[in-house]
């Protein structure tokens, strides 16, 4: 079964700082999408960047970025210029392609604290 | 265009009571997916309906049940509840394949079991 990892439960960055929040996963599979979600207080998960891994360009949304390395696992997520709203839980998941067993699994979750 | 809609936003139950939650898509979307959210074990995937058919499950026992209507409205049922259904149930809906296409996410229903 996959499983994706997120390593640190929380993390602060200063108003207009650069962080990255790490994410890693296992998978046996070749093809497949990841995701990062965020979740404000509000509750309301928006999606926030999606890769997809047969394609080696790391996907980027304004500022928001991912470092996507397939061999290691890895799935990264760098946020530039941080802003107070950027402030919310980060998940990461990961969902295979085909094989009828298409389900979203995420990781726990890192809480960002934007510092004024 | 309206938001997916779950509603109740919050419930509260006693152990061995059933209750039925309720998610309004997207206007046009057909696919809807439940989650489960708890502080110890994180997202939880509970299933995925599209065009009203089961198309994924997540490994919860059969006390949870859901079903999509032919409006693309979903309800899920959680029957003989239990301390640890206490949880924030998410449902999403995107316009065609889950795989695909963004997921878009209500507020979510606040379930506390007594």
């Amino acid at each position: 079964a996959q499983t994706v990892t997120q390593s640190q439960p929380e993390m602060s960055v200063q108003e207009a700082e650069t962080v990255t929040l790490s994410c890693t996963y296992d998978t046996s599979e070749s093809d497949y999408y990841l995701f990062w979600y965020k979740q404000p207080p509000s509750r309301q998960m928006t999606l926030v960047i999606r890769q997809e891994a047969y394609k080696q360009q790391n996907a980027t949304e304004n500022r928001f970025s991912v470092n996507f390395q397939k061999a290691a696992k890895s799935f990264s997520l760098k946020i530039s210029d941080s802003q107070l709203g950027d402030a919310a839980m980060y998940f990461c998941a990961y969902r295979s392609v085909g094989g009828g067993s298409e389900k979203l699994v995420f990781g726990k979750g890192t809480k960002l604290t934007v510092n004024p | 265009k309206a938001g997916v809609t779950q509603t109740p936003r919050y419930l509260i139950k006693t152990r061995g009571q059933q209750v039925t939650l309720s998610c309004s898509p997207i206007s046009g979307h057909r696919s809807v997916s439940w989650y489960q959210q708890t502080p110890g074990q994180g997202l939880q995937f509970l299933f995925e309906y599209f065009s009203e058919t089961q198309r994924n499950k997540g490994n919860f026992p059969g006390r949870f049940s859901g079903r999509q209507f032919s409006n693309s409205r979903s309800e899920m049922n959680v029957s003989t509840l239990e301390l640890g259904d206490s949880a924030l149930y998410l449902c999403a809906s995107s316009p065609r394949d889950l795989l695909v296409e963004k997921l878009f996410f209500g507020s979510g229903t606040q379930l506390s079991v007594l």
